[in-house]
C-alpha cells in the first residue's frame, strides 16, 4: 500500500532554514509527480510546489516562490523541500502528497510534519 | 491565480440529512475541480475529481456535479463519518488553488 512518511519538521527562528523530507512506498516513485501542501493551524490548505516525476519541471506558489526549493532522489524513493528565509507566516503542517496520474490531484497524502516558525 | 469560494462556511445537519456544499471559481475552469475531506487531526482524503468522479472506495452517497465556474458536492444521507471539512481543489492552471473550506457539523 502507498505510504508517504514525511520528518524534519521543528521549531524555528524567522530567517532560519529547515529541509523536509517525505519517503515514499508502495508505489514506483519516479513514475510520479509529487507535491508539497501546508495548513496554517485551524487555516485550509495552500498548496505549495510541485515537481515532475523526473525533476525536469517544478513549479512554486508565489508566496514561497525564491526562498523554498523542491526536490526529489528517485534512487532513495525520497521527496524534500528545502525552506530557507523562513516567515512566521510558513507555520503549519506539511504534507507531501503524490499525483493520482500526472493531473495535478492530491491521490495520497502523508501524516505531515510540523514547522513553527517564532519571531 | 484562480480563488475557488466555498459556501456556506459552516452546515449544521443532523445524521441522514442531506448535504449540499458549493464552489465558485473566480473564472471557468472546466470541469477540473476535485473535492477533499478532512477529519480533525488527519490528512485530507479524495473524494470527487473532474468535478462528478468518485475516487476509488468512495461511497456512493457522495456525488459531485458543475462546469466552468459553479460547482457542487452532494451527500445524500450523511453518516456520522461524514461530518468534517470539506475543500474544493482547481487543477486547471498553476498555481493550484483550494477553496476555504465548509464545515459540516452535527447539528
Amino acid at each position: 500500500q502507498v505510504q508517504l512518511v514525511e520528518s524534519g519538521g521543528d521549531v524555528v527562528q524567522s530567517g532560519g532554514s529547515l529541509r523536509l523530507s517525505c519517503e515514499a512506498s508502495g508505489f514506483i516513485f519516479s513514475n510520479y509527480g509529487m507535491h508539497w501542501v501546508r495548513q496554517a493551524p485551524d487555516k485550509g490548505l495552500e498548496w505549495v510546489t510541485f515537481i515532475h516525476y523526473d525533476g525536469s519541471n517544478k513549479y512554486y506558489a508565489d508566496a514561497v516562490k525564491g526562498r523554498f526549493s523542491i526536490s526529489r532522489d528517485n534512487a532513495k524513493n525520497t521527496l524534500y523541500l528545502q525552506m530557507n528565509s523562513l516567515r512566521p507566516e510558513d507555520t503549519g503542517v506539511y504534507y507531501c502528497a503524490k499525483e493520482r496520474e500526472s493531473d495535478r490531484l492530491f491521490e495520497y497524502w502523508g501524516q505531515g510534519t510540523l514547522v513553527t516558525v517564532s519571531s | 491565480e484562480i480563488v475557488l469560494t466555498q459556501s456556506p462556511a459552516t452546515l449544521s445537519l443532523s445524521p441522514g440529512e442531506g448535504a449540499t456544499l458549493s464552489c465558485r471559481a473566480s473564472q471557468g475552469i472546466s470541469s477540473l475541480l476535485a473535492w477533499y475531506q478532512q477529519k480533525p487531526g488527519q490528512a485530507p482524503r479524495l473524494l470527487i475529481y473532474d468535478a462528478s468522479i468518485r475516487a476509488t472506495g468512495i461511497p456512493a452517497r457522495f456525488s459531485g456535479s458543475g462546469s466552468g465556474t459553479d460547482f457542487t458536492l452532494t451527500i445524500s444521507s450523511l453518516e456520522p463519518e461524514d461530518f468534517a471539512v470539506y475543500y474544493c481543489q482547481q487543477r486547471s492552471n498553476w498555481p493550484l488553488t483550494f477553496g476555504g473550506g465548509t464545515k459540516v457539523e452535527i447539528k
